[in-house]
């Protein structure tokens, strides 16, 4: 099945740096690449997906790419606030298998 | 258009009871997931329903099941609760089954004690 490895687990920046979290996957059937941020006592918001026929989708001052080839997809995060901190899960999925989720990464943005 | 919605939002249950989780999809998504998250293990997936079927289904014991009705309201079970049970119950509805995009609910914190 898929395997989906995330790092770093914590990560903690200054206000306004950029923050980058990077995931690999095993199964080069899967296509679709989301990602969430989770909040203390809330479920998984997700922020911005990718599909394996695009490298690059930005949103405002988030970013995420995608090496196919290499198996490997990141989020960025650019000019990072305090309201930024949480934690982030990239995920995995192909066709009609179920979604395989990374371990997290604990974001702190420090004032 | 109302997000997912889990009830109830906290339970507490003894160790052997059973225990009910009801889950209710975005209007018009057909499929829901469930996961369970520790903060050992992460975000583990339990099933998926879609059309009142089992579409998928993760690595759990046989306490652990669900169902769908028609109206795509779903609800998971767990009988013969262990404390290692405890955890904060997620359900996640989509369209469909395959590459859609997923959107959790809040969850259930279950404590069993």
């Amino acid at each position: 099945g898929e395997n989906v490895e995330q790092h770093p687990s914590t990560l903690s920046v200054q206000e306004g740096d950029s923050a980058v979290i990077k995931c690999t996957y095993s199964d080069s059937a899967s296509n679709y690449f989301p990602w969430y941020k989770q909040e203390l006592g809330k479920g998984p918001q997700l922020i911005i997906d990718i599909r394996s026929n695009v490298g690059e989708k930005k949103d405002q001052r988030i970013a995420v790419t995608l090496n196919k080839t290499a198996k490997h997809f990141s989020l960025h995060i650019t000019e990072t606030q305090p309201e930024d901190s949480a934690v982030y899960f990239c995920a995995a999925k192909g066709g009609y298998q179920k979604v395989t989720f990374g371990t997290g990464t604990k974001l702190q943005v420090i004032p | 258009k109302a997000g997912v919605t889990q009830t109830p939002r906290y339970l507490i249950k003894t160790r052997g009871q059973q225990v009910t989780l009801s889950c209710s999809p975005i209007s018009g998504h057909r499929s829901v997931s469930w996961y369970q998250q520790t903060p050992g293990q992460g975000l583990q997936f339990l099933f998926e329903y879609f059309s009142e079927t089992q579409r998928n289904k993760g690595n759990f014991p046989g306490r652990f099941s669900g169902r769908q009705f028609s109206n795509s309201r779903s609800e998971m079970n767990v009988s013969t609760l262990e404390l290692g049970d405890s955890a904060l119950y997620l359900c996640a509805s989509s369209l469909g089954t395959g590459e859609y995009e997923q959107y959790f609910g809040p969850g259930t914190r279950l404590t069993v004690t």
